[in-house]
């Protein structure tokens, strides 16, 4: 068990509808990171949060947008959804913002499927 | 740009057989380097790290990978594989003066034979 919490687990929804994931990091993590795992694209880094504030982005859509709140969990909202977004989403929390080699802890994902 | 190779999809080895899986990135920089493993349904876990502190790194379960700059390499090698060993495994790379992304491999599976 890493720390990282993603809710839900799975989530089987329809095109054109819009979903939230929910990330809570470890405790004491400031950052948060999103990646897609896709079967044709591999694992992609999506956006970074720190303490936030959006720190750095990724290949990520126009159509998807994260925030991380005072608490400093994060919610990944993907919109207009479409076939192609069918993916597991992973979050990622690390101790600073990103130097340093600071490790990445991973959570166990959510899995998205798009009907 | 940064980027890693992993070279072969699937890897299958018998049970207390040598375990190597390869990586080799590109990077302009001094990298970070990483390997990490997915068991089925489930997250990423971290292997190991490269932080420059030493060449060879130890990591869990008996993994240890050594950074090769001379052949930009990072392989992961097990002297002896166990059943639980099998899982797909990803190496990774990051910049050291800028590690916020993760660039992964490809992935490769490993598959233990009894």
């Amino acid at each position: 068990d890493s720390g990282v919490t993603q809710t839900p687990k799975h989530l089987i929804t329809a095109t054109g509808q819009r979903v939230t994931l929910r990330c809570s990091p470890r405790s004491g993590d400031l950052s948060v990171y999103w990646y897609q795992q896709s079967l044709d694209q591999g694992l992609q880094f999506l956006i970074q949060y720190y303490n936030g504030e959006e720190r750095a982005k990724g290949n990520i859509l126009e159509r998807f947008s994260a925030q991380q709140f005072p608490d400093l969990h994060s919610e990944l909202n993907l919109s207009s959804l479409e076939l192609g977004d069918s993916a597991l989403y992973f979050c990622a929390s690390s101790v600073a913002g990103g130097t340093g080699g600071d490790t990445q802890y991973f959570g166990p994902g959510t899995r998205l499927t798009v009907l | 740009a940064q980027s890693v190779t992993q070279l072969g999809s699937h890897v299958s080895v018998s049970e207390g057989a040598l375990v190597l899986l390869r990586c080799n990135y590109s990077s302009s920089v001094p990298p970070y380097l990483f390997w990490y493993v997915q068991y089925p349904n489930q997250g990423l876990q971290l292997l190991l790290k490269y932080t420059s502190a030493a060449t060879l790194v130890k990591g869990i379960n008996g993994f240890e990978a050594e950074f090769k700059k001379s052949e930009t390499s990072f392989h992961l090698t097990k002297p002896s594989a166990h059943m639980s060993d099998a899982a797909e495994y990803f190496c990774a790379v990051t910049r050291m003066d800028s590690s916020y992304k993760l660039i992964f491999g490809s992935g490769t599976r490993l598959l233990v034979r009894p």
